[in-house]
């Protein structure tokens, strides 16, 4: 299938701070979207979901903005706290079950 | 309600050998999927059953294999083991059978010497 995102980028933010993390896809078909959180030494953690139909969709202290044209896909993360520290991956699907395909993810790392 | 398990969590093989990697979903969800996390080629699906039927099968040789039982518990095998199928392998289950949230577990972390 086509791929999510590219390399391991990092972004390093200090505490209390707002975080903005990127992502490229390039399935126009794709449909849903997914952020997970990963820490070391543990799976992936679901964050927010949006489907293909919406623009923007805020959880507590994250927000997701879709922008279909340029397939692009933001998760925006308020005040950021050391505990944010993580690998941030995002991830498209719609077109086959419940298949997801990843991006390489972004390392956040957050400054006290 | 209790995450996603893997079992086991650690495991050393060496080349030739073949692995068997369980994984038992949330009460309820009938969708398991499976995928293999390394640091050059990231998260890539395996593949995803319902309901004990395979229904997506993601770009791997045959030796990976799976199959998925009556009460939604999946397991996975890698037959004649290579070195690059050393990795972080990756269990997630759903409540829906497609465009449905997916839980992950903690994974599996094989080395194979």
């Amino acid at each position: 299938g086509e791929s999510v995102g590219l390399h391991l980028p990092t972004l390093s933010v200090q505490e209390g701070d707002n975080s903005i993390i990127n992502c490229a896809y390039s399935n126009s078909a794709s449909d849903y979207f997914i952020w997970y959180k990963q820490e070391s030494g543990k799976g992936p953690q679901f964050i927010i979901d949006i489907r293909s139909n919406m623009d923007k969709r805020q959880g507590q202290r994250v927000t997701v903005l879709l922008n279909k044209t340029v397939k692009h896909l933001s998760l925006q993360i308020a005040a950021t706290q050391p505990g944010d520290s993580a690998v941030y991956f995002c991830a498209e699907g719609g077109n086959a079950g419940n298949m997801l395909t990843f991006g390489g993810g972004t390392r956040l790392m957050v400054k006290p | 309600k209790a995450g996603v398990t893997q079992t086991p969590r650690y495991l050393i093989k060496t080349r030739g050998q073949q692995v068997t990697l369980s994984c038992s979903p949330i009460s309820g969800h009938r969708s398991v999927s499976w995928y293999q996390q390394t640091p050059g080629q990231g998260l890539q699906f395996l593949f995803e059953y319902f309901s004990e039927t395979q229904r997506n099968k993601g770009n791997f040789p045959g030796r990976f294999s799976g199959r998925q039982f009556s009460n939604s518990r999946s397991e996975m095998n890698v037959s004649t083991l290579e070195l690059g199928d050393s990795a972080l392998y990756l269990c997630a289950s759903s409540p829906r059978e497609g465009r449905g949230t997916q839980y992950f577990g903690p994974g599996t972390r094989l080395l194979v010497l």
